[in-house]
């Protein structure tokens, strides 16, 4: 069975923390690995990785694949409270849709 | 730029009684999905389309039907409501297999 597995589950951390967040999976097919973030509604994109060792930058966040050792990480560097959401991972794998397997999230609180 | 758009934002149910849910979107995204998240389970998914006339069962279907009539609109119909149909509904679309998708905000469904 295809599943996806964050961790940890909640994080709390100073605004300035840096802070690394987990996904590792074991899916039939592996196509790419996304991460979404998730605050009051609804996902919104941040990074889709499909090669490993290549990097994802986008302003404090980051993202790297291992597809050798089947996992990504998600680093945010020098908080902020707008930070806090959920953070979500899911791997896209093979057939007519490219179907998401998510994960069950991690949940950041950046406090002032 | 409205993107995708669900109606209605909350609805209360009582059990046995039938709904559907709305999504639209105005893209011109051929892929659309339905998820629902429930605390601690993650997305999940329902049904997805992959065109217009195409639709598919998720990992979640029973007790829900879909059609895809045109490629802005993908409905999610509830047969016959059962409290443990409680959750949150997401309809998403995406541009083609494997790309990051769009979602909308969200429908809070409670079923008494």
């Amino acid at each position: 069975e295809d599943k996806v597995v964050q961790s940890p589950l909640s994080l709390v951390v100073h605004e300035g923390d840096t802070v690394t967040l987990n996904c590792s999976y074991e899916v039939t097919n592996f196509r790419s690995l996304l991460w979404y973030k998730q605050e009051k509604k609804a996902p919104t994109f941040l990074f889709m990785l499909t090669s490993s060792g290549i990097e994802k930058k986008s302003g404090r966040l980051s993202s790297i694949l291992d597809k050798k050792e089947l996992f990504s990480i998600l680093n945010i560097t020098a908080t902020q409270t707008g930070d806090s959401a959920v953070y979500l991972c899911a791997v896209v794998v093979g057939g007519s849709q490219g179907n998401l397997i998510f994960g069950k999230g991690t949940k950041l609180s950046v406090k002032p | 730029n409205a993107g995708v758009t669900q109606t209605p934002k909350f609805q209360v149910l009582k059990t046995g009684q039938s709904m559907t849910l709305q999504c639209a979107q105005d893209m011109n995204h051929e892929y659309m999905s339905w998820y629902r998240q429930d605390p601690g389970m993650g997305l999940r998914l329902i049904h997805y389309s992959v065109g217009a006339g195409i639709t598919d069962q998720g990992e979640v279907p029973n007790g829900y039907n879909v059609s895809r009539s045109t490629t802005e609109d993908f409905p999610l119909r509830l047969l016959s409501a059962a409290p443990s149909q409680t959750s949150v509904y997401f309809c998403a679309s995406n541009r083609g297999r494997g790309q990051p998708q769009h979602f909308g905000d969200g429908t809070r469904l409670s079923i008494l």
